[in-house]
């Protein structure tokens, strides 16, 4: 069975600490990828990431970045010198009929 | 840039009512998707879309719910006779290609309250 657990239902930092949202799944399949979403108090969907089975290079994009590694089934995601504005519920999410975890809210606080 | 649009951003129905859901896909992509958020949650899947004919449904999706695309830009969800566990917030996605691995890209979402 397909699944993907966040084990951290919440997070709290202060604006500048750099803050790690862990992210693990269960597959069977051989090729499949992982995304990972941002909902802002807005309520929205936010595409952030993809990343396949096959690369596990990791990733950064200004003051996010992920860390793939397939021995561990783990997609971690973090945000350098966070910013009140990534305050958010972010999700993980595994391929296909995108199979989502719990979420892990964070709170920057000012 | 392209976004997948959403209407009505919140709806309010009685217990017993029918509601559509309206979405309006990204244009050229191929695959439509609704999704489910119970206020607190996590996103759930409810059903895929391609070639006019749903591809692949959860346990959620039962009778009580339908999907389609009347014209060629609107992507409806109808829920027949809602009822007090409907209330969620309903999210429609869309991706370019048929390859379920893929990107989806969200809707903002319609905030659904049965009363």
């Amino acid at each position: 069975a397909q699944k993907v657990t966040q084990a951290q239902t919440e997070i709290s930092v202060v604006e500048k600490e750099d803050v790690t949202l862990d992210c693990v799944y269960e597959t069977r399949d051989t090729t499949y990828y992982l995304f990972w979403y941002k909902q802002p108090p807005s309520g929205e969907l936010v595409f952030l990431i993809r990343r396949n089975s096959f690369d596990e290079q990791n990733e950064i994009s200004g003051r996010y970045s992920w860390n793939f590694q397939k021995s561990t089934s783990s997609f971690n995601f973090t945000i350098t010198a966070s910013q009140v504005v990534d305050s958010a519920v972010y999700f993980c999410a595994l391929t296909g009929k995108l199979i989502f975890g719990q979420g892990t809210t964070l709170q920057v606080k000012p | 840039e392209p976004e997948v649009t959403q209407t009505p951003s919140h709806q309010v129905t009685q217990m017993g009512q029918e509601v559509i859901l309206r979405c309006v896909p990204i244009s050229n992509h191929l695959y439509f998707y609704w999704y489910r958020q119970i206020l607190g949650q996590k996103v759930e899947f409810l059903v895929s879309f391609y070639n006019n004919e749903i591809s692949e449904k959860s346990e959620i999706f039962d009778d009580q719910f339908s999907v389609e695309r009347p014209d060629g830009s609107n992507f409806t969800l109808k829920i027949r006779s809602t009822k007090l566990e409907d209330s969620a917030m309903y999210f429609c996605a869309s991706s370019w290609t048929g390859d379920s691995t893929d990107t989806q890209y969200f809707g903002p979402g319609t905030r659904l309250t049965v009363l």
